[in-house]
Order: structure tokens, then sequence, then C-alpha cells
């Protein structure tokens, strides 16, 4: 079965900080992944895929099918970087994403 | 383009009646997607549709739930008979053919009292 698995809940660190978000995956094709970023009373919109290779907002994300994991970076945590960030997982088709429980990130002055 | 559209924002429904939540998809989208999200918990997927055709209903509730995408006009997720258990959060995503990333809406907030 599909699924996606982001182990915290809440994840607290102070600007400047390195920050990590970790995502696990487990799926018996080949996925695409994503993460997705929700700022407060707004939508959830895209942050980046993993076949794009881009760093968005100082943002990566390596896709490590040994570890099927696909956990979010960024050397520098900005106070505007405070949101709560979905890992998902699509299949070839895109007929449905499957998302992790999301994780709130919360940077301290 | 303004981007998914979705109402109402929030809706109020006392248990056993109807709630009707609307998506209309981004110009140019011919794909939708419904998910809900229940407090403390990831989107749960719900329907895939396009225009007039269920592609994957696989996470709709057996009853009381159905979802439509015409050919005109937003697509229409509809709970009959609502119970509490129903309160949640309900996003609609759109996504151009062929299906890619997806575009989500600002979600429907339900509450059954």
């Amino acid at each position: 079965a599909q699924r996606v698995t982001q182990p915290e809940k809440l994840l607290s660190v102070f600007k400047g900080a390195p920050v990590e978000l970790k995502c696990n995956y487990s799926y018996s094709g080949s996925p695409e992944l994503f993460w997705y970023v929700q700022y407060s009373r707004q939508r959830l919109q895209l942050l980046l895929r993993h076949i794009s290779r881009e760093s968005i907002k100082g943002f990566t994300a390596d896709l490590n099918k040994g570890e099927t994991s696909f956990h979010l970076k960024k050397p520098f945590a900005q106070e505007e970087d405070s949101a709560m960030y979905y890992c998902a997982l699509t299949q070839y088709n895109f007929n449905k994403f499957y998302f992790g429980s999301g994780t709130k990130l919360n940077v301290k002055p | 383009n303004a981007g998914v559209m979705q109402n109402p924002r929030h809706l109020v429904r006392r248990r056993g009646q109807e709630a009707r939540l609307r998506c209309s998809p981004m110009k140019g989208h011919s794909h939708v997607y419904w998910y809900r999200q229940l407090p403390e918990e990831g989107l749960k997927f719900m329907v895939y549709l396009q225009k007039e055709n269920i592609i994957d209903e696989s996470g709709m509730p057996k009853e009381r739930f159905s979802a439509e995408f015409p050919k005109e006009g937003p697509s229409i997720l509809r709970i009959q008979q609502v119970v509490r258990g129903d309160s949640a959060a309900y996003f609609c995503a759109s996504s151009p053919p062929p299906p890619g990333v997806a575009f989500f809406g600002q979600g429907t907030r339900l509450t059954v009292v």
C-alpha cells in the first residue's frame, strides 16, 4: 500500500539554523514526490517536486530510493518559512496524490 | 487566472441535512480531485474526476457521498444526511491535461452540529 509518513508534527528552530523536514514513503512502483506548503490563511501550494531538482526559496529535497525518503532541507531558516509542510506522492498517471500528515515548522526570531 | 475557487468557505449543517460543496477549477483544467482533512490528520484522497467522468472514487465512503463534474459548471461534492464525523476541511484541486501537478483551492470547512 502506498503511504507517506512525516514523523514530526511540529518542528521549531531558530532563525538562521538549518532545518530538515522528514518524509518517508512506501510505494511499489516509481513514485513522483512533491513538497507542498501552506502558509497561514493561504491555500496549499506546490513548493517543489523531485523531478525538477530545483531549489525553491532556498529549500531542496533529494529523493533517496534506497532509504525511501524525500527529506526537505534548508541551510538557514527564515521566519517567513513558518508554515505547514506536506510531503506528497503520486503515481505516474497522477490518478491521486497521497499526502503525509504534515509538519508544522515554526521559525523563532 | 483566479486559481481554484471553492465555496462556501465555511458551511454549518445540522445532522441529517445535506451539504453541497462547490469547486471551480482553474481555467483550462479538466481534472479535479477532492480531499478531506480531519483535525490533526493529513489530506485523504476521496475522488478524481474528469469532465462528466468519475475516474477514481476509491477514497469515497460508500454511502451518503457523491461527486460530479458536469460539462458546464463547477464540480460538486455532495454529502447527504450529514453526521458529526463528516466535520472536516474539504479541499479541491485541479490540474491541466494531461494530469499533472495539482493546484489547490482554499478549502471548505464543514461543521456538523
